[in-house]
């Protein structure tokens, strides 16, 4: 079973509609992270958390809500979506006692928005 | 300016051919570098991380020299396989990680 999971691995939506994109790990990760990534920009951070109470803004907020409902769990919200948030979004956690750049990353999700 | 910058490539080689791609990082504070391999429409996934002292994985090795500020990555007898961009990582003195926008490899037959 994957370390990492996303869902839902795809979703089309309309222009003004409230998605939820949801993380889960098994890796027992205190830190986690929701980032975008489109083609020639690379991932940017959206948001990301260190502890169940802990969120803290990333590079590109705006628009993005997160929650994060437990050690395991972290979403994203959209919370009227637009037609620019169209991206590829993944989550990915970290420890604490390794380098921050060492990352594990889930499938991601491919979100359209119409 | 981007603080991790990279070349897009696309670098183009023949299989068994060595290629290095470099990355310039803008932050002297910076701390742990890492190289990522990302195939096409899939996570990102840790290839390396970059020591001072350089790193050796098999055919890939990765060096840092900070007087200049940048890393490299270097691919020896390039394998088909190795076909896809390869995103460097800084993080400085922060706790977060800042990626470069990555280095596409086609290694043709």
């Amino acid at each position: 079973d994957a370390d990492v999971t996303q869902t839902p691995r795809n979703r089309i939506t309309k222009t003004g509609k409230r998605i939820m994109l949801e993380c889960s790990q098994t890796k027992g990760h205190d830190r986690m992270y929701w980032y975008r990534q489109d083609p020639g920009l690379g991932l940017r951070l959206i948001y990301y958390s260190f502890d169940v109470k802990d969120i803290n803004k990333g590079e590109i907020s705006d628009g993005y809500s997160v929650s994060r409902q437990a050690q395991a769990k972290f979403s994203l919200s959209l919370e009227s979506a637009i037609p620019n948030q169209t991206a590829l979004y993944f989550c990915a956690t970290s420890e604490p006692d390794r380098g921050v750049g060492e990352q594990f990353f889930g499938p991601g999700t491919r979100l359209t928005v119409l | 300016r981007k603080e991790v910058e990279q070349d897009p490539g696309p670098f183009n080689v023949p299989e068994g051919a060595t290629v290095a791609f470099n990355c310039t990082y803008s932050n002297s504070a910076s701390q742990s570098f890492f190289w990522y391999r990302q195939d096409c429409r899939k996570e990102p996934k840790l290839l390396m991380s970059v020591y001072s002292s350089g790193n050796e994985d098999g055919r890939f090795t990765a060096q840092l020299n900070r007087a200049s500020q940048y890393i490299s990555l270097l691919i020896r007898d390039s394998k088909l396989s190795d076909s896809a961009t390869y995103l460097c990582v800084s993080s400085g003195g922060s706790y977060i990680p800042t990626f470069g926008r990555g280095t596409s490899l086609i290694v043709h037959p």
